[in-house]
């Protein structure tokens, strides 16, 4: 089946520094990616849309300078957290899926969970 | 009202139940119908895929879509232990451009316990 590796699993780091998240479809091309935050306890929050070659759409309320994606090729996105603070300390989630005439469910990654000290 | 309900438990079975999980939603452009499991830490596992009304069977698990009630629901059979973990219902809707985004139920907690 279709595997999406997210990677790190786990980032503690001091507040002030920026964190870079990646995302990568291994058996297909990803079209499309999407990046989620998930605080314990509630579901999926979309924070950000991005398709290979163009910029990301964000969420309402998602700082994009804060919440820097790259979608630079068919099989990896990256989300960098920038000048995290503990506020932004949570469990991001990336999903990646193909578009097409058949099209093809979301894939997720395993999560990365962010501590910002 | 909410465009997904989901009951967000918890919900405690012994091994071997049969296991009933539900969603209601309510908009019309949704079209494709998913069943995730979310194990504590870990990222969603896609389970169930479907986009047409009726059942579909993959092992222990069955996933049922009525779209004139606007109902889906996943059941697990011979339920174990290892099924203990969150499930998300999720619907994906028909609409132009190629990005289309899912719209998640709040997460269904389940225990099985031995």
């Amino acid at each position: 089946g279709a595997v999406v590796s997210q990677h790190p699993s786990r980032v503690i780091c001091k507040s002030g520094t920026s964190v870079k998240i990646e995302c990568r479809s291994l058996d297909f091309q990803a079209t499309t990616m999407f990046w989620y935050r998930q605080f314990p306890k509630q579901s999926l929050m979309l924070m950000a849309t991005s398709n290979e070659g163009s910029k990301a759409t964000y969420e309402q309320g998602v700082e994009k300078d804060k919440f820097l994606i790259n979608h630079a090729s068919l099989t990896l996105s990256t989300l960098t957290v920038t000048s995290a603070h503990p506020e932004d300390s949570s469990f991001y989630i990336c999903s990646a899926k193909t578009t097409g005439f058949s099209d093809q469910p979301q894939h997720f990654g395993d999560g990365t969970r962010l501590s910002i000290l | 009202q909410k465009e997904v309900e989901q009951d967000p438990g918890p919900l405690s079975v012994p091994e071997g139940a049969i296991v009933s999980l539900n969603c209601t939603y309510s908009n019309s452009a949704f079209q494709y119908f998913m069943w995730y499991r979310q194990y504590s830490r870990k990222g969603p596992e896609l389970l169930m895929y479907t986009y047409s009304s009726g059942n579909k069977e993959d092992g222990r698990f069955t996933a049922q879509v009525d779209k004139s009630s606007k109902y889906i629901s996943l059941f697990i059979r011979d339920s174990q232990p290892s099924d203990s973990a969150t499930y998300l219902c999720a619907f994906d809707p028909i609409s132009s451009g190629s990005a289309r985004q899912l719209t998640f139920g709040s997460g269904t907690q389940l225990t099985v316990l031995p």
